[in-house]
């Protein structure tokens, strides 16, 4: 499975209510990634992160956090400011030289 | 930042044609192109990448093509078999001290047998 995991595989959120989507490698990758997959679209990335206590905003962050204190997790929330989160979400770790390993993802829909 | 862009976004080909799908990128000094193959619900998957210190690179029935003064580099199959058919991303590592990946927005290709 190279070594990315994430949990849960499906999510339900209800308005107004905050969720986490975890990510866990076994890589020893220090670079990590969340990226939104809509339906018929590219990847878009919300957040990432080079190196333990450190995390960068991506292209489309508003309405998400995370926190990386282990080098090894790396979990987003979608909070309640994130009007549509109803997509596939995709966490991604990178060696350094370049490849990236995805895991297996986590739909999120809002009822 | 970096702007890839994709095309083209649907492919149909028959069994045994060659695919070809391009992309273009907007920051010269970007030096690594890998390509993502993505099944109906699962994982995007590495299937090959290039470097740019190389023009072309080949694995079996895949290959890629690398035109750096162009900022263009594309995806090759040939004798496809309905299996191939999924979506295909391409994706640019920027330079600089934000390593990301920007991807493109997908071709999805259909092998008909």
């Amino acid at each position: 499975d190279g070594g990315i995991t994430q949990s849960p595989k499906y999510l339900f959120r209800k308005e107004g209510q905050n969720v986490t989507l975890s990510c866990e490698q076994n890589l020893n990758h220090d670079a990590m990634y969340w990226y939104r997959q809509d339906p018929g679209q590219g990847l878009r990335l919300i957040y990432y992160s080079q190196i333990v206590n450190d995390f960068q905003k991506g292209d489309i962050a508003e309405g998400y956090s995370v926190s990386r204190e282990k080098k090894e997790s790396f979990p987003l929330t979608v909070t309640s400011a994130q009007k549509n989160p109803t997509a596939f979400y995709l966490c991604a770790s990178r060696k350094v030289g370049g490849e990236s390993f995805f895991g297996q993802g986590t739909r999120l829909t809002v009822v | 930042g970096e702007n890839v862009e994709q095309h083209p976004s649907t492919l149909s080909v028959q069994e045994g044609d060659s695919a070809v799908i391009k992309c273009t990128y907007s920051d010269s000094a970007s030096n690594y192109f890998p390509w993502y193959k993505q099944e109906l619900g699962k994982r995007p998957q590495l299937i090959i990448d290039i470097r740019s210190n190389v023009g072309e690179k080949k694995d079996q029935r895949i290959a890629v093509t690398l035109n750096k003064t162009a900022k263009h580099f594309s995806l090759h199959i040939t004798e496809t078999q309905p299996e191939d058919s999924a979506v295909y991303f391409c994706a640019v590592l920027s330079s600089g001290s934000a390593r990301q990946l920007t991807f493109g927005s997908g071709t999805q290709l259909t092998v008909l047998p």
